[in-house]
């Protein structure tokens, strides 16, 4: 199964709205980092949060990190259609030694202008 | 600006044929990465390299390979194409100074 699973799988909101979606992990992790994929294109990362922070901001996104439950949240505040995009959390598993992130299957989210 | 390319954007293949997709990137980056995404599935890593002519397999190396002959440069072969490689390919990188990786564009290859 996925290290990183997001939810919900699609979420479809009305510009100016706000938009969450939540990534759960199930091992210990350096850091976690979102990511966008607009459709049919590579990923661009959106933000990073270290496992010691608890939250962070960036522009209109905030995100937030709860090891203890080991999950985290992106919300996108005021929408803008250019929103519509795929949004993938991506984890950095601790004292694995493993070099690759392991990211989720994916947010599709849609805004309605 | 930091750049990632890959060598087509669309690649149409016969089953059996052999298939070369390269990646490119500018940021003198040591570690270059292939995925493949299907829907549904999300991300799935292939292969790997930290270093020039070093490889690791990734979580579903089987029906790939891979060559790094310099280290801006991460080929993902595909020595027998079959129909369940069609798929979106993206390369990635990283430095070892950042934790963000880098995307290309993806190339979409259908085997038929």
């Amino acid at each position: 199964s996925q290290q990183g699973e997001e939810d919900p799988q699609a979420l479809s909101i009305q510009e100016g709205e706000n938009a969450t979606m939540n990534c759960s992990y199930k091992t210990s992790i350096n850091n976690l980092q979102w990511y966008r994929q607009n459709s049919g294109r590579g990923l661009v990362h959106l933000i990073l949060i270290r496992s010691n922070e608890r939250e962070k901001h960036s522009g209109r996104l905030r995100v937030t990190l709860d090891t203890s439950k080991k999950s985290s949240s992106l919300l996108i505040t005021a929408s803008r259609a250019a929103d519509t995009a795929s949004y993938f959390c991506a984890t950095r598993p601790r004292d694995t030694g493993r070099r690759a992130l392991t990211f989720g299957s994916g947010t599709r989210l849609q805004v309605q202008p | 600006d930091v750049k990632v390319t890959q060598s087509s954007r669309y690649l149409v293949k016969r089953t059996g044929e052999k298939v070369f997709l390269e990646c490119v990137q500018d940021m003198d980056h040591e570690n270059m990465f292939w995925y493949r995404q299907d829907p549904g599935l999300g991300l799935r890593l292939i292969y790997f390299s930290y270093d020039v002519k070093m490889k690791e397999k990734g979580d579903i190396p089987e029906g790939y390979s891979v060559s790094r002959e310099k280290k801006e440069r991460f080929s993902l072969i595909l020595e027998s194409a079959s129909t369940n490689q069609t798929s979106m390919y993206l390369c990635a990188s990283y430095g070892i100074n950042t934790d963000t990786q880098y995307f290309g564009p993806g190339t979409r290859l259908t085997v038929l």
